[in-house]
């Protein structure tokens, strides 16, 4: 079965540029979530989203960081002006309700700012 | 100090050998307690799911939670090379809308 799909899987960029990463979570599920991975900090949260609301933002870093979700489906994070402290992997996970369902995370997208 | 702790490792251990992974927590609150494994270049994926105190288990898996000392654990019996992955607690509460991941701990089972 689909599981969640994250889009590009790796990304090098340079320090300046924009990158949108893209998030595809299973269909029906109504929560989805962003994590940052960076080595040796375990996952941090970013953004949730309930539908196409964002009732939780707090975890973006920066006003460089943004997200958006269309249809109750596909999400865009969005890093402006990327940093060389962007460099991390990042992952997107679905659940069908609220995150005491259990998560179900894409692979990640792997963003190298050079 | 984190909200949740967890010994990054990396532990190697014999193949057949009783793994034993731990997280502490800091907010009371927390009611439901999970267990995620991590390949290497993968997303994490559920492994566990318990709700409140008490045991679970399932085959070779099983966890604890100790809400009075505010601890859980993983047990893994009869360790195996494929259970060689970095092994992620998380936890959240009824009245928020995050999950809380410990730092994980590497696991390596040698043959």
């Amino acid at each position: 079965g689909a599981g969640v799909s994250q889009s590009p899987s790796n990304k090098v960029t340079e320090k300046g540029k924009d990158v949108e990463l893209r998030c595809d979570p299973i269909s029906g599920h109504t929560a989805l979530y962003w994590y940052r991975q960076s080595l040796g900090q375990g996952l941090e949260f970013l953004i949730y989203f309930q539908g196409n609301s964002a009732p939780d933002k707090s975890g973006l870093p920066s006003d460089r960081f943004s997200a958006e979700r269309t249809g109750g489906s596909v999400s865009t994070l969005t890093i402006q002006r990327t940093q060389q402290e962007d460099s991390a992997v990042y992952l997107c996970a679905s659940s069908l309700e609220w995150v005491a369902s259990p998560l179900h995370f894409g692979n990640g997208t792997r963003l190298t700012v050079t | 100090q984190k909200e949740v702790e967890q010994d990054p490792g990396p532990l190697s251990v014999p193949e057949g050998a009783i793994v034993s992974l731990n997280c502490t927590y800091s907010n009371s609150a927390f009611q439901y307690f999970m267990w995620y494994r991590q390949y290497s270049r993968k997303g994490p994926e559920l492994l566990m799911y318990t709700y409140s105190s008490g045991n679970k288990e399932d085959g070779r898996f099983t966890a604890q939670v100790d809400k009075s000392s505010k601890y859980i654990s993983l047990f893994i019996r009869d360790s195996q090379p494929s259970d060689s992955a970095t092994y992620l607690c998380a936890m959240t509460s009824y009245n928020t809308d995050k999950l809380i991941f410990g730092t994980g701990t590497r696991l390596q089972v040698f043959p």
